[in-house]
């Protein structure tokens, strides 16, 4: 069974500035993907960034980019130039290739201070 | 319209009441799914189900059962309804390689 594990349940970073949420996972599979979704106050989960484990190059989208280190079988997430509306909370996921069944890390609970 | 709805939004029950949580999809996918998240524990795997005929416990089924009536349509039912299960409520769908996933905007249950 596939465990994700999120060591940071809340993190704070001032607006405009950098920040780095933490994400480790276990598996015996080679093929997978991983997730970072976001939870603002309005609960609705919306995908941030997905990264295909036969993919070194790490994902980009935006001012979102993620450090893949597949055999450190890390995912980590940096925010860039963080906004207001970054506020949320932030979940690690991992799919198997054959499965596609989303397993979730426990959530990171991001404030951006103004 | 969202591609994936799930009513109701929000319901207070009794314990001890049968619940259904209704959840609809217009993407078209095979694949549905029935999470519950609550405070400290992320979103965990209730159901799911790969097609119409294929249902399948997740990593929390007790206390839960599901019907998947059409390819569309994926119900949560919980027959007896008791405090523990007060949870928000995600139905999501996939499609394949690579997953995508879309999630509805959640029920949130409280059991009284």
């Amino acid at each position: 069974a596939q465990t994700v594990t999120q060591s940071q349940p809340e993190m704070s970073v001032q607006e405009a500035e950098t920040v780095t949420l933490s994400c480790t996972y276990d598996t015996s599979e080679s093929n997978y993907y991983l997730f970072w979704y976001k939870q603002p106050p309005s609960r609705q989960m919306i995908l941030v960034i997905r990264q295909e484990a036969y993919k070194q190059q790490n994902a980009t989208e935006n001012r979102f980019s993620v450090n893949f280190q597949k055999a450190a079988k890390s995912f980590s997430l940096k925010i860039s130039d963080s906004q207001l509306g970054d506020t949320a909370m932030y979940f690690c996921a991992f799919s198997g290739a054959g499965s596609y069944q989303l397993t979730f890390g426990k959530g990171t609970k991001l404030s951006v201070i103004p | 319209d969202a591609d994936v709805t799930q009513t109701p939004r929000n319901r207070i029950t009794k314990t001890g009441k049968r619940i259904m949580l209704e959840c609809s999809q217009t993407k078209g996918h095979d694949r549905m799914y029935w999470y519950r998240q609550d405070p400290g524990l992320g979103l965990r795997l209730i159901y799911y189900s790969f097609d119409v005929k294929d249902i399948n416990k997740g990593e929390i089924s007790d206390g839960y059962s599901v019907s998947r009536q059409a390819q569309a349509k994926f119900s949560l039912s919980l027959e007896s309804a008791i405090p523990n299960q007060t949870a928000l409520y995600f139905c999501a769908t996939s499609d394949t390689d690579p997953p995508g996933y879309t999630f509805g905007s959640g029920t949130r249950l409280t059991v009284v």
